[in-house]
């Protein structure tokens, strides 16, 4: 069965140091997704992406967050200066068809700032 | 989107049906219901989804009363691995329309 990958796994890094969380959706899928969970807390929704562009996006991605989709297979999210409050888990999900509401969710990437 | 009320935690015996409900009274006539599990330390996996009666999957089974102001989602014969938090999300499919969790239900199952 296809799934959505995530590298790396987990992710420690310094306060103010920028970082990249990768994501490798499911093929034919179009719709692309950014979530964020902080620890004991509720999956919240960061931002969106169809046909090369963001779609949506939340008020927690704000300026120090972007997304790209560089190639034909990979989605990314950078923070370019990580705060602490920053730490949670990072989830990528990714949608076939606008007719669908299932998301296909990857493990995740914990991301540690310290 | 609707907003959505579901208890913040269950327990249960292996071996037992566990309906989970979900109340959603402001649902809008386009909105679809659906169920993810969570796993720790996992993203969130699709269940069931539904928009009226009944509908059932290898996994679980969704009720939906007419008024369609609440839902079930009933687990057959509950094991171990089946604990896990729940979360019922009400919303439309057009676009792309993000998913808006709440807290979920945490279901324990206990041996």
């Amino acid at each position: 069965e296809p799934e959505v990958t995530q590298t790396p796994s987990h992710q420690v890094t310094q306060m103010g140091q920028e970082v990249i969380l990768r994501c490798v959706p499911i093929s034919n899928h179009l719709y692309f997704y950014w979530y964020r969970q902080i620890l004991g807390q509720k999956v919240e929704f960061l931002v969106s992406f169809y046909n090369n562009e963001i779609s949506e996006k939340s008020e927690i991605f704000d300026d120090q967050f972007s997304v790209e989709r560089p190639d034909g297979s990979n989605f990314t999210l950078k923070i370019r200066s990580t705060k602490l409050e920053d730490s949670a888990m990072y989830f990528c999900a990714s949608r076939e068809t606008s007719g669908s509401y299932e998301q296909y969710f990857g493990p995740g990437t914990r991301l540690t700032v310290t | 989107l609707a907003k959505t009320t579901q208890p913040i935690s269950m327990d249960s015996y292996e071996g037992q049906e566990v309906n989970i409900t979900c109340s959603h009274n402001n649902i809008a006539t386009n909105d679809y219901i659906t169920w993810y599990q969570q796993f720790p330390s996992q993203g969130p996996r699709f269940i069931i989804q539904g928009y009226k009666t009944k509908v059932t999957n290898e996994v679980a089974s969704l009720f939906i009363p007419a008024d369609r102001k609440s839902s079930t989602l009933s687990l057959p014969r509950v094991s171990l691995s089946d604990t896990a938090v729940y979360y019922c999300l009400v919303g439309g499919y057009s676009g792309n329309t993000p998913l808006v969790f709440g807290k979920g239900t945490r279901l324990s199952v206990i041996a």
